[in-house]
């Protein structure tokens, strides 16, 4: 079984400050590892995702992510906080191999950033 | 390319009735699932369908149904509805075989029951 814990439902840094959301999964195979951004009334949108290449993933808007698998953690990152980045934030995993459609996702970290 | 599209996007029912929604997959895309987001549980897992079977099935009572059919276009659908059934159904689709596991979502169907 599989299953991914989102450390702080809420996270608040100000504007151009630095935003580390964090994310620790747990599988019984590799891996596949995803963040996601929800924005108010709208679906989820894919951040950046692991597939058991780099380790250290780089995705849109300026956000990357690190996989660590001796600490389980997928946590995400970007050095400058902007305004536009308040919105929910997702981590999900799942194993391609034999669940293409079923993610297992964490319950989410809402980001709030002061100006 | 068009994204995911869900119909209706809102609605309101009453305890007891019925609801079907829809989801149009990415064009291309074979592999459909729905997710169920309240504020107090979060993102849960359906169903998943691929080639008009279930392949996947989440915790959720019989009440909760889905099919897909041959151009890949997915309905799912709730009985006698319950208060609890307030919430935003979300349908993703993938492409499965080509990139692994990311979904691609909808704006979803906001459901609520009164």
């Amino acid at each position: 079984a599989q299953s991914v814990t989102q450390l702080g439902s809420h996270v608040s840094v100000s504007e151009g400050a630095l935003v580390l959301l964090r994310c620790n999964y747990s599988s019984s195979v590799p891996p596949y590892l995803f963040w996601y951004v929800q924005y108010p009334n709208q679906g989820l949108q894919l951040l950046l995702k692991y597939t058991s290449a780099a380790t250290l993933v780089k995705g849109i808007n300026g956000f990357e992510a690190e996989f660590k698998k001796s600490e389980t953690s997928f946590h995400l990152t970007k050095p400058s906080a902007h305004m536009s980045d308040a919105a929910e934030y997702f981590c999900a995993v799942s194993d391609y191999n034999t669940n293409a459609g079923k993610s297992t996702f964490g319950d989410g970290t809402t980001l709030t950033v002061k100006p | 390319k068009a994204g995911v599209t869900q119909t209706p996007r809102y609605l309101i029912k009453t305890r007891g009735q019925q609801v079907t929604l829809s989801c149009s997959p990415i064009s291309g895309h074979r592999s459909v699932s729905w997710y169920q987001q309240t504020p107090g549980q979060g993102l849960q897992f359906l169903f998943e369908y691929f080639s008009e079977t279930q392949r996947n099935k989440g915790n959720f009572p019989g009440r909760f149904s889905g099919r897909q059919f041959s151009n890949s276009r997915s309905e799912m659908n709730v009985s006698t509805l319950e208060l609890g059934d307030s919430a935003l159904y979300l349908c993703a689709s993938s492409a499965v075989g080509l990139v692994a596991g990311e979904l691609f979502f909808g704006e979803g169907s906001r459901l609520t029951v009164l």
